[in-house]
Order: C-alpha cells, then structure tokens, then sequence
C-alpha cells in the first residue's frame, strides 16, 4: 500500500516564523503536488514537482522534490496569517501504472498575528 | 468559470435515502477521480475515468455506491441507502492526463446523513 506521511501533523507559530512541512515515502512518484484548503473548500493547486532534486518557489513558499522523488518538503519564509490552512502532498506511483493519486494526511498549520 | 464544478455543494439527507452528486470536469481533462474526505483527514480515492472508462476503483467504494461518466464528460455519484459513516466532503478532480499532470479539484460537495 502506497502512504504519503506528512509531518508535522499540526503546527501554530507565531506570525513571522518560519516552518518546514515535510512529507515522505517509501514508493518513487512520477510527480507530486502541493495543495492548501480552507475549511469547507477543495484543495487548490500549489504547485507539482516533476524531476528529483527540483525546487521552485512561489513567493515565499519553497518546494523541493527529492533526489529519490520518494519525498518532498514545503519551507514557507516569514509566515503569515492568510498561510493558515491544510497543506496536503499528492502524488502519483511511479512503477505501478496507475494514475491513482495518493494523498498524505495533511499538516494543519496555524499562523497567530 | 472554467474551474471543476460540482453540486449541490450541500447535502442533508435522512439515512436510508439516495443521494446523487454531479461533478463537470475541466472541458478538456480525460481524466475524472472521485475522493472522500472527512475532518481532519487527507483525500481518500475512490475511484477514476478515463474517458467514459472507469479504470480504477477503492475498496472504500462499497456497493451502494456508483459513479459513471456515461459521455466522458459530467459525471455522477450516487450512493444508496446512505449511512451515518457516509457524512464527508466528495472531492471531484480532473486532469489532461498526460505525464506529470496535475489534478484540479471543484469545491466540494458536502453530505450529512442525518
């Protein structure tokens, strides 16, 4: 069975602060996404990594994929309060075939003004 | 608005009743999943089209429950005789389905069985 574990599960800081999410796995993935929800909505896209190693940013978000793309982490610079909400990792099984998205629990983070 | 579309965005519903969900993907995307989520939890699949094609299912989906993209475009959950245990967000999401894509998720549809 395919598992994505996200770590930390909840985080509050204080605004300003930075924070790293991480989210691992034993399987390769052909490609992983970053998304964040609000309460009541859908996931909406962050971003998706494709080649192992790569980093991008998005303001003041920085994702990179791992060498292996068997993890990924999340670093956000000076957080604010609008960051608040659940990060989510999804990824796809490389070997398998399928182009089933697994998704990882979800860190829960909090941004205190 | 060309985003995923879903509806009715909320649900109430008395245990034992049918209730069916619509998902209209991005017009392009060949590929439509279906997720569960419940408080606190990531997306669970439950299930995926290619096309018209239902190419893979969960085991989270029991028998009362049936999707189908009949003409590769909208498509619908129905779940019978509804449980307490079904109260959740459905996800609809959608992609190209080529390598690397990425999936776009609507806004959820909410079920509370009651």
């Amino acid at each position: 069975t395919q598992l994505l574990e996200q770590s930390p599960q909840f985080l509050s800081i204080q605004e300003g602060e930075n924070l790293t999410v991480y989210c691992n796995s034993s399987s390769v993935f052909s490609s992983l996404q970053w998304y964040r929800q609000e309460p009541g909505e859908g996931p909406v896209l962050l971003v998706t990594v494709v080649t192992g190693g790569e980093v991008k940013k998005l303001k003041r978000l920085t994702f990179q994929f791992g060498d292996a793309r068997k993890d990924s982490s999340l670093h956000i610079t000076a957080a604010q309060p609008g960051d608040t909400g659940l990060y989510l990792c999804a990824g796809v099984d490389a070997i398998s075939g399928t182009y089933k998205y697994i998704f990882g629990t979800g860190t829960r983070l909090k941004v205190l003004a | 608005d060309t985003g995923v579309s879903q509806n009715p965005r909320h649900k109430i519903t008395k245990r034992g009743q049918n209730v069916t969900f619509r998902c209209d993907p991005i017009s392009e995307h060949n590929r439509l999943y279906w997720y569960r989520q419940t408080l606190g939890q990531g997306p669970e699949f439950l299930t995926y089209f290619q096309n018209e094609a239902q190419l893979e299912k969960s085991r989270l989906l029991s028998d009362r429950f049936s999707a189908e993209r009949p003409k590769g475009s909208f498509s619908t959950l129905e779940i019978q005789r509804t449980e307490q245990g079904d109260s959740a967000m459905y996800l609809c999401a959608s992609s190209l389905g080529t390598s690397g894509n990425t999936i776009y998720f609507g806004e959820g549809s909410w079920l509370t069985v009651v």
